[in-house]
């Protein structure tokens, strides 16, 4: 059985870094072709496509977010990390990370994090 | 970067109805189209993936095509289960990916 969650701060202050971590169990993220990617959307608005990370390391961005965006991973924890730097109201949402199965994207997806950003 | 453009952004629908939403894709994506279901409150879940090819557990009245640069998410009765919002997302093999705004599904 594939989980996942998503787990973070709940509440940071603007211009801080968002530290977000996705904990998973019933796949390996060394498995070629397996792949994590992170989504966001903000309450009442669709869904934003963030960033994934594949079991081979190599990492792609949303370009309009390219710059503030860092994805990695720690395969023996089964984890995934995101890291959003200079953080503004614009990123409240909650945010989730979703499971690629042979570039597939999103089988499983976790249930959320909401994080708020307000001064 | 691929933009994704679907419509319509909400429909109502009466059950038994044929519905069918749409994606443009900017560029050429071949079948890397997916389509995804979220119900209010939970976690979307996916559809169908590679444009036409029905996910695990997924009814049978799901169905996706493909016509040019047009990719389709035909339901072919509605059901009041199927109430929700979809979303289509471009998948090219492991480079920048895009979903589209949204279609919001309501009963008539």
């Amino acid at each position: 059985q594939v989980t996942l969650k998503e787990s973070g701060p709940g509440i940071l202050q603007p211009s801080q870094t968002l530290s977000l971590t996705c904990t998973f169990s019933g796949f390996s993220l060394s498995t070629y072709g397996t792949g994590v990617g992170w989504i966001r959307q903000p309450s009442g608005k669709g869904l934003e496509w963030l960033t994934n990370i594949w079991w081979d390391d190599d990492k792609y961005y949303n370009p309009s977010l390219k710059s503030r965006l860092a994805i990695s991973k720690d395969t023996s924890n089964n984890q995934a990390f995101l890291k959003i730097t200079n953080v503004d109201t614009a990123d409240t949402a909650t945010y989730y990370c979703a499971r690629i199965v042979e570039g597939i994207p999103f089988e499983d997806w976790g249930q959320g994090v909401m994080v708020t950003v307000s001064s | 970067d691929i933009q994704m453009t679907q419509s319509p952004s909400s429909m109502s629908a009466s059950l038994g109805d044929r519905v069918t939403i749409t994606c443009r894709a900017s560029q050429d994506i071949g079948n890397y189209l997916n389509w995804f279901q979220q119900k209010s409150g939970k976690s979307p879940r996916r559809m169908i993936y590679g444009a036409t090819n029905l996910a695990a557990g997924v009814p049978s009245r799901f169905s996706g095509s493909k016509s040019g640069s047009d990719y389709s998410l035909t339901i072919s009765s509605l059901e009041s289960e199927d109430v929700a919002i979809y979303y289509c997302l471009q998948s090219i093999q492991y480079l920048t990916w895009t979903f589209g705004g949204g279609t919001k599904l309501e009963l008539k």
